[in-house]
């Protein structure tokens, strides 16, 4: 049964720390997606690859946020340094896209990350 | 103004009830209409998506777009306790590039009591 995988589940940490998140995609899927969900803000995109390269990161603070692509099985999300508002849940999706058109997300279970 | 607009809830009904869920979105380009299903503590799960306006059946599930009014909804007949989660719908949109994202609403909870 394949499964986006997240690591770690939970993590808690306080403000000025750096924060790494991780995500193996499906094997086989040729795009990653990074998604933050809040009670005020719901589900909101913060970044996207296709085939490794970043498509796609505008809904990303870019002063502490970063996301990388090591390889095809790895997805990064880092945030240095943290802030408490950075508090959410952070799901990666994998998919398989085509063209200009991109498939089924398939949803992992999520990093919840609280900032002290 | 939000793009896609969705009354959070709660939503509480008996088991066996009629759900209507509903979104409403005020962009024209959006193109494929998507609800997923988030159970707590797990990742949004595809539970239905249509391109064009009507209706499409799936077991107990029937989601319907309008596009003229930029209204989409999901109906859950004879509901179940296990249909308890949030429901999110979401749209796609083309960006820079000639790719396409999903834009999702805040989702409904929805709890179905025995």
């Amino acid at each position: 049964d394949a499964r986006v995988t997240q690591t770690p589940r939970h993590k808690v940490t306080e403000m000025g720390q750096e924060v790494t998140m991780r995500c193996q995609p499906i094997l086989g899927h040729n795009t990653v997606f990074w998604y933050r969900q809040t009670m005020m803000q719901g589900l909101e995109l913060l970044a996207y690859f296709r085939n490794r390269a970043p498509l796609d990161d505008s809904g990303m603070p870019k002063d502490r946020f970063s996301a990388e692509m090591p390889d095809a099985t790895l997805a990064t999300l880092k945030i240095q340094p943290s802030e408490p508002r950075d508090s959410a849940v952070y799901f990666c999706a994998s998919g398989l896209a085509s063209g200009t058109q991109t498939d089924t997300q398939y949803f992992g279970p999520g990093t919840r990350l609280t900032v002290l | 103004q939000k793009e896609v607009e969705q009354d959070p809830g709660p939503l509480s009904v008996p088991e066996g009830a009629i759900v209507s869920l509903n979104c409403t979105y005020s962009n024209s380009a959006f193109q494929y209409f998507m609800w997923y299903r988030q159970y707590s503590r797990k990742g949004p799960e595809l539970l239905m998506y249509t391109y064009s306006s009507g209706n499409k059946e799936d077991g107990r599930f029937t989601a319907q777009v309008d596009k003229s009014s930029k209204y989409i909804s999901l109906f859950i007949r004879d509901s179940q306790p296990s249909d308890s989660a949030t429901y999110l719908c979401a749209m796609r949109v083309m960006f820079s590039g000639g790719y396409n994202k999903l834009i999702f609403g805040a989702g409904t909870r929805l709890a179905v009591h025995p």
